[in-house]
């Protein structure tokens, strides 16, 4: 069964501060890894996607990276910002489509 | 990309009672799927709704407590029924779109007393 687990449960880092945040999965037969954003009480932001072949996509000040054979990924925020806070999640897909999601890394920014 | 709208976006209801909740997608998708995340979680898959065939259920989750509609390839409901304050989540409908990129709905955070 495919476990997921984000470290750390939560962080606090200055506005302006580099920053890491990690996924590691047991199952390194995954289809695709997909990074989330979700702000309090509200539905699920797509952020990037890694297909199983790619080792890392880009999007503006956020990277996320895949090494399939540690089951390991990771998202790094540039330049972090207040907006930015909110809870981080991922998840891996299998082929089928299913997804298992990691419980998330709580993020605040501060001004 | 795919725009998911769910109704409604939040309910309080009594125990015993049951609520379904609607999941429209604005282009049509062959795989729906309904999650719950209980609070302070995140999020664990209930089923998959496939149009034109029965929902497959995941581990601890059965049709007759959260029976599932899939009429066409742009709409799904889940019904949480018979319903106790352990039922109390937010409900996220989502699907897949290219290369299973997934995209989720805004939720429907149910209440129970």
């Amino acid at each position: 069964k495919q476990e997921v687990t984000q470290i750390p449960a939560a962080l606090s880092v200055p506005e302006g501060e580099n920053l890491v945040l990690n996924c590691s999965f047991t199952d390194s037969a995954i289809y695709n890894l997909q990074w989330f954003r979700q702000d309090p009480g509200k539905g699920l932001t797509s952020l990037l996607l890694i297909q199983s072949s790619q080792r890392e996509q880009t999007s503006g000040r956020l990277n996320a990276s895949l090494d399939k054979s540690s089951g390991r990924s990771t998202l790094y925020i540039a330049a972090s910002q207040p907006g930015d806070s909110a809870t981080y999640l991922c998840a891996v897909i299998t082929n089928a489509g299913k997804s298992t999601f990691g419980d998330g890394t709580t993020l605040t920014v501060k001004p | 990309s795919a725009v998911i709208s769910q109704k409604p976006s939040r309910d309080i209801c009594q125990r015993g009672t049951s609520l379904t909740i609607q999941c429209q997608v604005d282009s049509q998708v062959t795989m729906m799927f309904w999650y719950r995340q209980q609070p302070g979680q995140s999020l664990t898959l209930i089923a998959t709704a496939n149009q034109g065939s029965e929902a497959t259920y995941e581990s601890g989750f059965v049709i007759d407590k959260f029976p599932i509609s899939r009429p066409n390839l742009t709409f799904s409901t889940l019904t949480v029924s018979n319903m106790s304050p352990e039922d109390s989540s937010i409900y996220l409908c989502s699907t897949q779109l290219g290369v299973s990129e997934q995209y989720f709905g805004p939720g429907t955070r149910l209440t129970v007393t």
